[in-house]
């Protein structure tokens, strides 16, 4: 079965630290969203993709938070500096959207936690 | 904004018995997208409702999408320790837009 693919599975980092989260889409899916999971605040949408262009990023701290897909098979998400109100899991989401809009394939999530 | 509220937050059920989540909105609703997350898991897709009125059954799961696409709801008939997890209702907003996630209803299932 094809997978999306998440590094690193787990990370723990200093406060003020860069971090870096990869994710690489299913081939040929067009679609990829960046999610944050919490108990609080549960599945929260971040910055979405089509065709590698963003399309919505209203949901990520613009200060702090940064993603990007610098091409078809990698999309990569970036705080710096990051705080403890950071620790979460991270989800990458691919899916392939034309005329028809199809389920979504989620990664197994990067788990952050910020000490 | 979009938001979609899922009801209840949490239900705990004997095995055997029937569990049904729903997720409600005061809008109508362009689609849903129906999915599950074991403990420790990653969300897995189960099935995407587009039409008014639409009913769609795997197994023992019914998944239903109201009559002016304002909810939804997903019954699990006869539990199993295997349905446990958290199941979420999400609105893919404008036909491939956002992807919007309820808050989503843990089932814990009790041998």
């Amino acid at each position: 079965d094809a997978r999306v693919t998440q590094t690193p599975r787990h990370k723990v980092t200093e406060m003020g630290q860069e971090v870096t989260m990869r994710c690489q889409p299913i081939l040929g899916h067009n679609t990829v969203f960046w999610y944050r999971q919490t108990m609080m605040q549960g599945l929260e949408l971040l910055a979405y993709f089509r065709n590698r262009a963003p399309l919505d990023d209203s949901g990520m701290p613009k200060d702090r938070f940064s993603a990007e897909m610098p091409d078809a098979t990698l999309a990569t998400l970036k705080i710096q500096p990051s705080e403890p109100r950071d620790s979460a899991v991270y989800f990458c989401a691919s899916g392939l959207n034309r005329q028809h809009v199809y389920g979504y394939t989620f990664g197994s999530g990067t788990r952050l936690t910020v000490v | 904004g979009q938001q979609v509220m899922q009801i209840p937050q949490y239900q705990h059920v004997q095995e055997g018995e029937d569990f049904t989540t729903y997720c409600n909105s005061s809008t109508t609703l362009s689609n849903i997208q129906w999915y599950k997350q074991r403990p420790g898991g990653h969300p897995v897709f189960l099935i995407q409702l587009v039409k008014s009125g639409e009913v769609k059954k795997q197994k023992r799961l019914t998944f239903q999408f109201g009559e002016a696409k304002k909810n939804s709801s997903l019954h699990i008939t006869a539990t199993q320790t295997t349905d446990v997890g958290t199941y979420f209702c999400a609105e893919s907003y404008n036909q491939g837009g956002k992807l919007i996630f309820g808050q989503g209803t843990e089932l814990s299932v009790k041998p």
